[in-house]
């Protein structure tokens, strides 16, 4: 999991704003996933990608948007249209063969709306 | 789509005691089944896995069960150590598609 990096580690959001998180990973994997996380509950699932130029929805893709323009970078963006965007967001990868699913995920970043 | 329940949502142990979570999930598909630590403010640590070929496996202190009949598997720590304190999400994945059990917070007091 040192392979995934995110930044930055914390974040500041005026109400408004669109913010965009950002997510690389160097192990060559073909699938990519960001989580939120709120205090005290698990990962819940916003976007995934398993190819580049390609991603699907995840179970709270409302007032975010990714794009998937290389196998190494995943940028999540927050739009004003996220009502309650206060969150730790977590990046994760993983290779897509059936064997080998372990996901790893990078150190997360905070994003706190003012 | 799969749905993955954990409980306890805490556990409080004394040092040297053993602990278990205790996870089930609701899609026969699901095949793989990491479990994740995570401290505070941390990313979460892969600790084990297990897939659905296997009933059991163990990584010393450290042991994961899985019953496919039943769609549950559960995470073993023996002889705890005041750093095993974290929070430890069990995952089921199927075909990359994983979902997250909502988390145990354990304690261990020394």
């Amino acid at each position: 999991d040192g392979g995934i990096t995110q930044s930055p580690k914390y974040l500041f959001r005026k109400e408004g704003q669109n913010v965009t998180l950002s997510c690389e990973q160097n192990l060559n994997h073909d699938a990519m996933y960001w989580y939120r996380q709120d205090p005290g509950q698990g990962l819940r699932l916003i976007y995934y990608s398993q190819i580049v130029n390609d991603f699907q929805k995840g179970d709270i893709a409302e007032g975010y948007s990714v794009s998937r323009e290389k196998k190494e970078s995943f940028p999540l963006t927050v739009t004003s249209a996220q009502k309650n965007p206060t969150a730790f967001y977590l990046c994760a990868s993983s290779r897509t063969d059936r064997e080998t699913d372990t996901q790893y995920f990078g150190p997360g970043t905070r994003l706190t709306v003012l | 789509g799969e749905n993955v329940e954990q409980h306890p949502s805490t556990l409080s142990v004394q040092e040297g005691d053993s602990a278990v979570i205790k996870c089930t999930y609701s899609d026969s598909a699901s095949n793989y089944f990491p479990w994740y630590k995570q401290e505070l403010g941390k990313r979460p640590q892969l600790i084990i896995d297990i897939r659905s070929n296997v009933g059991e496996k163990k990584d010393q202190r450290i042991a994961v069960t899985l019953n496919k009949t039943a769609k549950h598997f559960s995470l073993h720590i023996t002889e705890t150590q005041p750093e095993d304190s974290a929070v430890y999400f069990c995952a089921a994945s199927a075909d990359n598609d994983m979902r997250f059990g909502a988390g145990t917070r354990l304690t261990v007091k020394p």
